[in-house]
């Protein structure tokens, strides 16, 4: 089975600029989360998708959206870019969500903001 | 609200050697799950070990173990004969129900040939 896929793998953008990052999940995975990586921070919440709805939300502004497609390709998109918010996003997949399940974690997005 | 705490922002293991990272989380939930995700450099994170709440038996994979003390909720991970590829950040996660998975900010650990 393939892994979890991210695009664009790197990402320079200039700040006040949107970008939108894409996530292929494992095929069958109906959950898709996003999380935001920077040192010192650990991995901060964004953001889950289940079946095309949004189950849970962590405390980021609402300049973070997301959504989910049928097939449970998930985007990601930040609007009015922050140099704040240079950092690794990563987004995991699951069978069946949060909760106990495992989540299989894409090879990120590095998004640079200048 | 939940929260995961990991104390070693750096530790050092000998190859073949023992290392033991310490995590403490807090929640109010009665059922819950705790994970190690392991993070190679420039590598994707990979799971290595989960735990249910609600069994008391510390789960195992191979070198990998944990030492769960649920009333002073407490989940250290520790690695047993240590190896080069185990070197990493480690991260230390909590999820109450269907709740958001909580992590730690990590420890990353080197390991001296």
């Amino acid at each position: 089975k393939a892994g979890v896929t991210q695009t664009p793998r790197y990402l320079i953008k200039t700040r006040g600029q949107q970008v939108t990052l894409s996530c292929s999940p494992i095929s069958g995975h109906r959950s898709v989360s996003w999380y935001q990586q920077t040192p010192g921070q650990g991995l901060q919440f964004l953001f889950e998708y289940f079946s095309e709805t949004q189950r849970n939300k962590g405390n980021f502004p609402g300049r973070f959206s997301g959504r989910q497609f049928s097939n449970s390709r998930s985007e990601m998109n930040v609007s009015t870019l922050e140099l704040g918010d240079s950092a690794l996003y990563l987004c995991a997949s699951s069978l069946a969500g949060q909760g106990g399940n495992e989540q299989y974690f894409g090879p990120g997005t590095r998004l640079t903001v200048t | 609200a939940q929260t995961v705490t990991q104390s070693q922002p750096e530790m050092s293991v000998q190859e073949a050697e023992t290392v033991t990272l310490s995590c403490t989380y807090d929640t109010s939930e009665s059922d819950y799950y705790l994970f190690w995700y392991k993070q190679p450099p420039s590598r994707q994170m990979i799971l290595v070990i989960r735990q249910e709440a609600y069994k008391q038996q510390n789960a195992t994979e191979n070198r990998f173990s944990v030492n769960f003390q649920k009333a002073a909720k407490s989940f250290s991970l520790k690695i047993s004969d240590s190896q080069l590829g185990d070197a990493a950040m480690y991260f230390c996660a909590l999820s109450g129900g269907y709740q958001k998975v909580t992590f730690g900010i990590g420890t990353k650990l080197q390991v001296i040939p």
